[in-house]
């Protein structure tokens, strides 16, 4: 089976632009969470999707947004980057959301902003 | 406030010694407890998770965790340290509630020296 996919594997922007990070889960998970990761902060919580809902959200600003369409693919977009955007995005499927359900994670979205 | 605390920046271990990374939780409940790995410029690759049951988990490469509801601790640990087990290591917490979401720790660099 193959495993959780991210695309781009790589970014770099410029402050002020935006950014769309795709997801594509493994095959017949329905749930998908996003996590930023940066050296200072570590491993920050972004939001958690099941069955194009969002059940659960972190502490970050309106500018992060995200989505999950009908075949659990994800989405998550950042608009008006900030230089304190620059981080590895990771994402995160399971096959319900909750409980002892074990995350698969994919090998992240490096965003560069200059 | 729930949260998860992983004691130790960077432990330092021989090849052949025993490892231990140490992880304690604060939640209501009764948790579901997991560990994970990240090696450089990869994802997040899941070790183990204790649901209920035998306090004494087994996961992959030779890893166990002990879960001491006590203590509310959930220590990684590994009989004979490998070089190739120098990697970041995460603890997660989800509390029993299935909306919730999981808390991941500030992870510990392991580091394995021939």
């Amino acid at each position: 089976k193959a495993g959780v996919t991210q695309t781009p594997r790589y970014l770099i922007k410029t402050r002020g632009q935006q950014v769309t990070l795709s997801c594509s889960p493994i095959s017949g998970h329905r749930s998908v969470s996003w996590y930023q990761q940066t050296p200072g902060q570590g491993l920050q919580f972004l939001f958690e999707y099941f069955s194009e809902t969002q059940r659960n959200k972190g502490n970050f600003p309106g500018r992060f947004s995200g989505r999950q369409f009908s075949n659990s693919r994800s989405e998550m977009n950042v608009s008006t980057l900030e230089l304190g955007d620059s981080a590895l995005y990771l994402c995160a499927s399971s096959l319900i959301a909750g409980g002892g359900d074990t995350q698969y994670f994919g090998p992240g979205t490096r965003l560069t902003v200059l | 406030a729930q949260s998860v605390a992983q004691p130790e920046d960077q432990v330092n271990v021989a090849e052949g010694n025993p490892l231990t990374v140490k992880c304690t939780y604060s939640v209501s409940g009764n948790p579901y407890l997991f560990w994970y790995v990240q090696y450089p410029n990869r994802g997040l690759q899941f070790l183990l998770k204790y649901i209920t049951g035998d306090n004494l988990v087994k996961g992959s490469y030779g890893f166990e965790a002990e879960f001491n509801k006590s203590q509310t601790s959930f220590h990684l640990k590994k009989p004979s340290a490998l070089v190739s087990d120098s990697a970041l290591y995460f603890c997660a917490v989800r509390p029993y509630s299935s909306a919730s979401k999981i808390i991941f720790g500030s992870g510990t660099r392991l580091s394995i020296r021939p």
